[in-house]
């Protein structure tokens, strides 16, 4: 059964600093993953998609990688703003399935 | 842009009341989900639909149902509501060959007392 863990629950950064979120499964057998951004109260916004072909995948300050060998990506994102301030959610779908496993999340602050 | 939208944003029922959770997407997507969020344990699936009258189970189906009669709403209901169903409800839609992509709406916080 797939598992999906994020570390660290929580972060709280200064305003301008790099950061990395990670996320881990156990089952490498994954169609792609995705990171979500999620602010308080709200639904949940797809910020990159990798497919399981893929190594990295780039959108503005952020960069996602995947290491299917290992199970594990990571979500960089540079030059911190408080508006990044979320939760940022890991999933990872199956190949053949219409389920997709979500990790608990990262909640993100960042401070002015 | 996808819309999706819930019916309620909060919402109060007591312990053995019928509950509904409607759930409305405006681009003509064939997928629609269903997921409850709790601390700790991230999103889980309840019920997905592939079109209209067509409903698989998700991982925690139990003490849920679902309706689908039109394309573009997905109801959930809580047959009998208890205290372990509260929760953060979750309704997204997406494209029949896109799986995946799944646009999400506000979530509907359900508070059982």
């Amino acid at each position: 059964k797939q598992e999906v863990t994020q570390i660290p629950a929580a972060l709280s950064v200064p305003e301008g600093e790099n950061l990395v979120l990670n996320c881990s499964f156990t089952d490498s057998a994954i169609y792609n993953l995705q990171w979500f951004r999620q602010d308080p109260g709200k639904g949940l916004t797809s910020l990159l998609l990798i497919q399981s072909s893929q190594r990295e995948q780039t959108s503005g300050r952020l960069n996602a990688s995947l290491d299917k060998s290992s199970g594990r990506s990571t979500l960089y994102i540079a030059a911190s703003q408080p508006g990044d301030s979320a939760t940022y959610l890991c999933a990872v779908s199956g190949d053949g399935g219409f389920k997709t496993i979500f990790g608990a999340g990262t909640r993100l602050f960042v401070k002015a | 842009d996808v819309k999706v939208t819930q019916s309620s944003r909060y919402l109060v029922k007591r312990t053995g009341e019928k509950v509904f959770l409607e759930c409305v997407q405006d681009m003509d997507h064939e997928n629609m989900f269903w997921y409850r969020q709790d601390p700790g344990l991230g999103l889980r699936l309840i019920y997905f639909s592939y079109d209209v009258k067509m409903k698989e189970k998700g991982d925690i189906p139990e003490g849920y149902s679902v309706s689908r009669e039109k394309k573009e709403r997905f109801s959930l209901i809580l047959e009998s509501a208890s205290t372990n169903q509260t929760s953060m409800y979750l309704c997204a839609s997406s494209l029949y060959g896109r799986l995946y992509e799944q646009y999400f709406g506000p979530g509907t916080r359900l508070t059982v007392t």
